[in-house]
């Protein structure tokens, strides 16, 4: 089965800092990637995913997310955060929706 | 356009009661699925179904049953519940089990046994 790792579990920023939040994942072939969001006492939200085509994905609210097949990796951007980007976020991989343990993004002002 | 309910939002039980947390979607999805939250473990599947009456099991399924007899509707069954199912519990639905569509989550269900 495939898997995927969120190598920090927590990331603390100030407002308008830029944020990469980091997701490797498992598969020896073509994936789907997607990454959720989750705001406090509410279900997840699709902000983007990747099923082929160009390696850099723009999603809502300004996120970006970029797929690297040599590294196995789909990182999430944001140039610049704002305080109601505070929420948890999951990295998903392929058709079983297999989910990181989550990303606690904290932005400060 | 309600999306995907779930109900109850919270519920206490005590071990060994048994109870159906319910999931319905309006969308037409053909795959609905199941999943608890723990802290630091993300989610896990816990059943899923690609249609109605056709189901199967996901990474965690023991002590947990479902049926799908409509597309709208897909409840999941705690048999006897134990502390250990103390969890946060969210449906989603899709189009397809295939993943390009991604899914729709519901608020969740808040689980606690004592």
């Amino acid at each position: 089965a495939q898997s995927v790792t969120q190598l920090d579990s927590q990331v603390p920023v100030f407002e308008e800092a830029p944020v990469e939040l980091r997701c490797n994942y498992s598969s020896s072939v073509s994936v789907y990637l997607f990454w959720y969001v989750q705001y406090p006492n509410q279900g997840l939200q699709l902000l983007l995913k990747y099923l082929s085509g160009s390696t850099l994905v723009k999603g809502i609210n300004g996120f970006e997310a970029e797929f690297n097949k040599s590294q196995t990796s789909f990182h999430l951007r944001k140039p610049s955060v704002h305080i109601s980007d505070t929420a948890e976020y999951f990295c998903a991989v392929d058709n079983d929706m297999r989910f990181g343990a989550g990303t606690r993004l904290t932005v400060k002002p | 356009n309600a999306g995907v309910t779930q109900t109850p939002k919270f519920q206490v039980l005590k071990t060994g009661q048994s109870m159906t947390l319910q999931c319905a979607q309006d969308m037409n999805h053909e795959y609905m699925s199941w999943y608890r939250q723990d802290p630091g473990m993300g989610l896990r599947l816990i059943h899923y179904s690609v249609g109605a009456g056709i189901t199967d099991q996901g990474e965690v399924p023991n002590g947990y049953n479902v049926s799908r007899s409509t597309t709208e509707d897909f409840p999941l069954r705690l048999l006897s519940a134990a502390p250990s199912q103390t969890s946060v519990y969210f449906c989603a639905s899709s189009y397809s089990g295939t993943g390009e569509y991604g899914y729709t989550f519901g608020s969740g269900t808040r689980l606690t046994v004592v």
